[in-house]
């Protein structure tokens, strides 16, 4: 089974930083997902990757297959962006997504 | 608009009643999850269905059952054999069948279910 992990749990930081969520995992993968929570609850796809690097906007995600690690960075960022951000991850052949626990990102002003 | 609803949002239950959750999409899309969130969790999985009229177990099925009738609705009952029922519930869909290699999943807004 493979199993994910996210660091930091928790982070906050002031409006206008560099910011950067880390993600890893155990077992070889087909795809790599980045998920957001608002505080509401619902949960919104921001990317899906299986190698290398995609940008929307001021997001950006990479992937390293070789080190079963991945990265969310969220440039220039603002108080919008305080979410919590799960790390997921499928398997070839295998029907279910192994979720994360989450990083909460606070973003003052 | 597309998207999958979930409702209601809040739901209250007294102990030892069972309650049914909706989940409805109107993407066209084969597969349907459910999945349960506790605080400090990731999610769980708790049933899914690829296509109408059947549905597989997923890691915690005990004390919940679910219907396929139609491809648009995967409707989540919650039983009193489940020994701790409060918590946040999340429907899902994916354009592909499970098995498939990307399985990128679109969720509902989620239902707050609290059993006093």
């Amino acid at each position: 089974k493979n199993e994910v992990e996210q660091s930091p749990q928790n982070l906050t930081a002031q409006e206008g930083e560099f910011i950067t969520i880390n993600c890893s995992y155990s077992v070889g993968i087909s795809a790599l997902h980045w998920l957001q929570q608002h505080p509401g609850g619902g949960i919104v796809s921001l990317f899906m990757l299986s190698s290398g690097k995609k940008k929307h906007g001021r997001l950006i995600a990479t992937i390293n297959i070789q080190e079963k690690h991945s990265s969310l960075h969220i440039t220039a960022s603002h108080p919008r962006d305080s979410a919590v951000y799960i790390c997921a991850v499928s398997n070839f052949g295998n029907e279910k997504l192994t979720f994360g626990t989450g990083t909460r990102l606070t973003i003052i002003p | 608009d597309g998207g999958i609803t979930q409702s209601p949002k809040y739901l209250f239950r007294k102990e030892g009643q069972n309650v049914t959750l909706s989940c409805e999409q109107n993407l066209n899309h084969d597969a349907m999850y459910w999945y349960r969130q506790d605080p400090g969790q990731g999610l769980r999985l708790i049933y899914y269905s690829q296509i109408v009229n059947d549905f597989q177990k997923g890691d915690i099925a005990e004390g919940y059952s679910v219907s396929r009738e139609k491809k648009e609705s995967f409707p989540l009952t919650v039983t009193s054999a489940q020994k701790n029922p409060t918590a946040f519930y999340l429907c899902a869909s994916s354009i592909d069948p499970p098995g498939r290699i990307y399985n990128e999943q679109f969720f509902g807004p989620g239902t707050r279910l609290t059993v006093l």
